[in-house]
């Protein structure tokens, strides 16, 4: 089945540490996105790619980091400069010039 | 400045009943996209529902159907029939030009919890 993979699922970092989140499409989907939610609150867009070996910040892009070497794979590494990371991550996927948006199950970051 | 507003963080309903949820935006495009998602407890975003900009008929899917007032800038959701596991949180969310890509800026949601 087609589908977006997250992982992992929870997540527990130490502050200070960097750590990546992973997702991971077979949908064929041109663009992929990272969203922040935080409790009671909306999704707000980090990064988004629309090809391969390109991507752009999104409205809260400061202490977070992304690549997209395969147009299957965007995965978002949280950076020590990420004041505040402790949040649902929740990556999507879409077919350019579509209106379809396919989400994955999300992971719970959480700095202790 | 809020492109999109909720302004029910909460709502009740009585199972069988409808509820409308309540959605306003913003926006100078033309061209644009309503989206409707549904977030349960476990996380996943479920896709509801969409309304284009130029579509002149209310979309409907099932039992969701979307009330598009244009001018007034509203898109609300009412689901009929509610059913209990329809308690979820509800987005609301518009797709507009962005450069050369297209995003989805999201609302605050609204708790939907459907009473036996």
């Amino acid at each position: 089945d087609g589908g977006i993979t997250q992982s992992p699922k929870y997540l527990f970092r130490k502050e200070g540490q960097n750590v990546t989140l992973s997702c991971e499409q077979n949908l064929n989907h041109d663009a992929m996105y990272w969203y922040r939610q935080d409790p009671g609150q909306g999704l707000r867009l980090i990064y988004y790619s629309q090809i391969v070996n390109d991507f752009q910040k999104g409205d809260i892009a400061e202490g977070y980091s992304v690549s997209r070497e395969k147009k299957e794979s965007f995965p978002l590494t949280v950076t020590s400069a990420q004041k505040n990371p402790t949040a649902f991550y929740l990556c999507a996927s879409s077919i350019l010039g579509q209106n379809g948006y396919t989400f994955g199950s999300g992971t719970r970051l959480t700095v202790v | 400045a809020q492109k999109i507003t909720q302004t029910q963080p909460g709502m009740f309903v009585q199972e069988k009943e409808a509820v409308t949820l309540d959605c306003t935006y913003d926006t100078s495009d033309q061209s644009y996209g309503l989206f409707w998602y549904k977030q349960p407890s476990s996380g996943e975003m479920i896709f509801l529902i969409y309304q284009g900009s130029y579509d002149e008929q209310n979309a409907t899917e099932g039992r969701y159907s979307l009330n598009f007032q244009k001018a007034r800038k509203s898109a609300n959701l009412v689901i009929s029939a509610s059913q209990l596991g329809d308690s979820a949180m509800y987005f609301c969310a518009m797709r507009e030009p962005r450069g050369s890509a297209r995003q989805l800026t999201f609302g605050s949601g609204t708790q939907l919890t459907v009473l036996p």
